[in-house]
């Protein structure tokens, strides 16, 4: 089984530049996450998708972060205009989703990271 | 809200003895509780979770958790360990009503040949 597949898997912009990141989750998995996680931290949850419907995108800058689901498979995070602040790994995460949604295990992928200069 | 503390940044064990990788939480509530481990330029992988029924968990590579409700804490164990499970593991919660998993800062396993 295929899984969670990110790209590019690493992105260098000069800050003020936009930047965009692709996710493909796994085959069947309803719930798609989008993660940041700094240097020495744990990831922290960014946006929430249910299918195609983001059901919680609280911790989403909304001024410079923009997220989309068509369709309810791939995903796109974007960043317009990047700050140095947020050179970060950004993770994509998927799960089934469904009434048992919260036992549920995510399967992450490899990551994004990005560096703002 | 609900919160995981991994008390130690870094574990330091020699090839074949016991590894324990601590952890402790904080929610309302029963919690869902999950190990996951993470290699160099590499996305983080399940190891395994605690949902309900017995405290004692088996996972993957050998690994197991003890839940601990009223110590509140989910420690990560492997009797045996090897050279291989080296790398940074992580300890998150959730609540039995919230979708949000809550992740420790992460404690970094050296294991010496």
């Amino acid at each position: 089984e295929a899984g969670v597949v990110q790209s590019p898997r690493y992105k260098i912009i000069e800050k003020k530049q936009p930047v965009a990141f692709w996710c493909n989750p796994i085959s069947g998995h309803n719930t798609l996450y989008w993660y940041r996680q700094n240097l020495g931290q744990g990831p922290e949850l960014l946006i929430r998708y249910e299918n195609e419907e983001a059901v919680d995108d609280s911790q989403l800058p909304k001024d410079r972060f923009s997220a989309e689901r068509l369709k309810g498979v791939d995903s796109t995070l974007k960043i317009q205009p990047a700050e140095l602040g947020d050179s970060a790994v950004y993770l994509c995460a998927s799960s089934l989703g469904g009434v048992w949604f919260v036992a549920d295990e995510q399967f992450f992928g490899p990551g994004t990271r990005l560096t703002v200069l | 809200a609900q919160s995981v503390a991994q008390p130690e940044d870094q574990v330091n064990v020699a090839e074949g003895n016991p590894l324990t990788v601590k952890c402790t939480y904080s929610v309302s509530g029963n919690p869902y509780l999950f190990w996951y481990v993470q290699y160099p330029n590499r996305g983080l992988q399940f190891l395994l979770k605690y949902i309900t029924g017995d405290n004692l968990v088996k996972g993957s590579y050998g690994f197991e958790a003890e839940f601990n409700k009223s110590q509140t804490s989910f420690h990560l164990k492997k009797p045996s360990a090897l050279v291989s499970d080296s790398a940074l593991y992580f300890c998150a919660v959730r609540g039995r009503n919230d979708y949000k998993l809550s992740f420790g800062a992460g404690t970094t396993v050296t294991v010496r040949a």
